[in-house]
């Protein structure tokens, strides 16, 4: 059975940092590209960022372009956000995402088959 | 970047009725399209992908079509369970999601 389990969200203030680790099983998590999609308070989906299995390629969204990394460790079979210079609109619920369709991130068949329950992160002063 | 628009954004029905979404894309973006049900503080749940494919487990009376821009999410026969915010989504792009509500 996949399960994928997101872990790191809290409190911060803005400007702070804060990291997020998602720890999957059940798949054969190197050949599979991961994401992180957010959604704010009473919001929609926004996807936020992507890596590829093999950990070599990456997408952001524009407005954590320079402020989020995405990263893996596939020994591990841990993907992680690292959250920095967070702003008041980065609050929301991070879901970590299994993409069923792609390993890589240049692909058109990508989408988000397995899903975390979310974790929280509140940036406030 | 390709856009994402969904209508209605909001509908009220009832029990046992049909049910459509549409979606529609800036571009063609051929069958790349999925469709997603997500209930109130549960994470989404990914319903059909490339236009029309049923995930295992979903319910037949979910169906997709389309193809280009123009694409449609159908529920044959509402449920109670069915009462939700359905999103589309292309590549790293959703759509602004529909709600369904109970009439």
């Amino acid at each position: 059975e996949v399960q994928v389990v997101e872990s790191g969200g809290g409190l911060v203030q803005p400007g702070g940092s804060l990291r997020l680790s998602c720890a999957a099983s059940g798949f054969t998590f190197s050949t599979y590209a991961m994401s992180w999609v957010r959604q704010a308070p009473g919001k929609g989906l926004e996807w936020v960022s992507v890596i590829s299995g093999s950990g070599d390629g990456t997408y952001y969204t524009d407005s954590v372009k320079g402020r989020f990394t995405i990263s893996r460790d596939n020994s591990k079979n841990t993907l992680y956000l690292q959250m920095n210079s967070l702003r008041v609109e980065d609050t929301a619920v991070y879901y970590c995402a299994v993409d069923g369709g792609c390993s890589t991130t240049t692909c058109y068949s990508t989408r988000a088959t397995y899903w975390g329950q979310g974790t929280l992160v509140t940036v406030s002063s | 970047d390709i856009q994402m628009t969904q209508s209605p954004s909001s509908l009220y029905a009832s029990i046992g009725d049909r049910v459509t979404i549409t979606c529609r894309a800036s571009q063609s973006i051929s069958t790349y399209l999925n469709w997603y049900q997500q209930k109130p503080g549960k994470a989404p749940q990914l319903l059909i992908h490339a236009a029309y494919t049923l995930e295992s487990g979903v319910p037949s009376r979910f169906s997709g079509s389309g193809s280009g821009a123009d694409f449609t999410l159908t529920i044959s026969s509402l449920q109670p369970e069915d009462f939700a915010t359905y999103y589309c989504q292309q590549s790293y792009t959703f759509g602004g999601g529909t709600k369904v509500e109970i009439k």
